[in-house]
């Protein structure tokens, strides 16, 4: 059965300090795994999508690290701000694009504290 | 580009009454929609699969009769939730995908039945 485990649940960290978010899969076949961004009550807004032979990838604070071999990703967050309070959710597909080959992690909540 | 809207953001309505909720895609011609149910600290799950001009595909456990969908337009799809009962009270999202693999998300529509 595909899967996806998120680690920490939650995490609170003080405003500028940085964090890293873990997620490891088990999803065959596998076609690429994306970060996501959901503020409370809206819908998910993508950070990254990285294929098998992506290691790392930035989109401006934000770096994701994808290891094939081990099934692992992590999403690193760098000198953190408020407005990035949110969950964190973690999603591999197994086919091109269909939902149907995602599997959706049940994501980090992150709390930046003042 | 690639903005997905949903209307309405929210809305309540009574036990037994049916509720219907859009999702466009406003700067693209979505090939695929999806529709998502998502509970609170629950990761996202997949309703159905809709493409333009014929039947949606729903998952397993998802009732077809209860959950219509109808995909009119490369840029509409909608949901409508017939009878709906409180346990159908839930936070849904849906998504559309262009030709690449990348799904655009909606900001969701937070349905209370009482």
């Amino acid at each position: 059965k595909n899967q996806v485990e998120q680690s920490p649940q939650s995490l609170i960290i003080l405003e500028g300090k940085n964090c890293t978010l873990q997620c490891n899969y088990t999803v065959s076949p596998f076609s690429n795994l994306r970060w996501y961004k959901q503020d409370t009550g809206r819908g998910p807004v993508s950070l990254t999508i990285m294929t098998f032979s992506e290691n790392t990838k930035s989109n401006g604070r934000y770096t994701a690290t994808l290891d094939a071999d081990t099934k692992q990703s992590s999403l690193h967050i760098t000198a953190s701000q408020l407005s990035d309070s949110a969950s964190y959710i973690c999603v591999v597909s197994s086919s091109g694009g269909g939902a149907d080959g995602l599997t959706f992690g049940k994501g980090t909540h992150l709390i930046i504290q003042p | 580009g690639a903005v997905v809207s949903q209307h309405p953001s929210w809305v309540i309505c009574k036990s037994g009454t049916s509720v219907k909720i859009e999702c466009r895609s406003l700067d693209f011609q979505a090939t695929t929609m999806f529709w998502y149910r998502q509970f609170p600290k629950q990761s996202l799950m997949l309703m159905a699969t809709s493409n333009e001009g014929s039947k949606a595909t729903y998952e397993q456990g998802v009732e077809k009769d209860k959950f219509l969908i109808n995909h009119a337009s490369l840029t509409l799809s909608t949901l409508t939730v017939t009878s709906a009962h409180p346990e159908d009270s839930s936070f849904y999202i849906c998504s559309a995908t262009r030709q690449t693999y990348e799904q655009y998300f909606g900001p969701g529509t937070r349905l209370t039945v009482t």
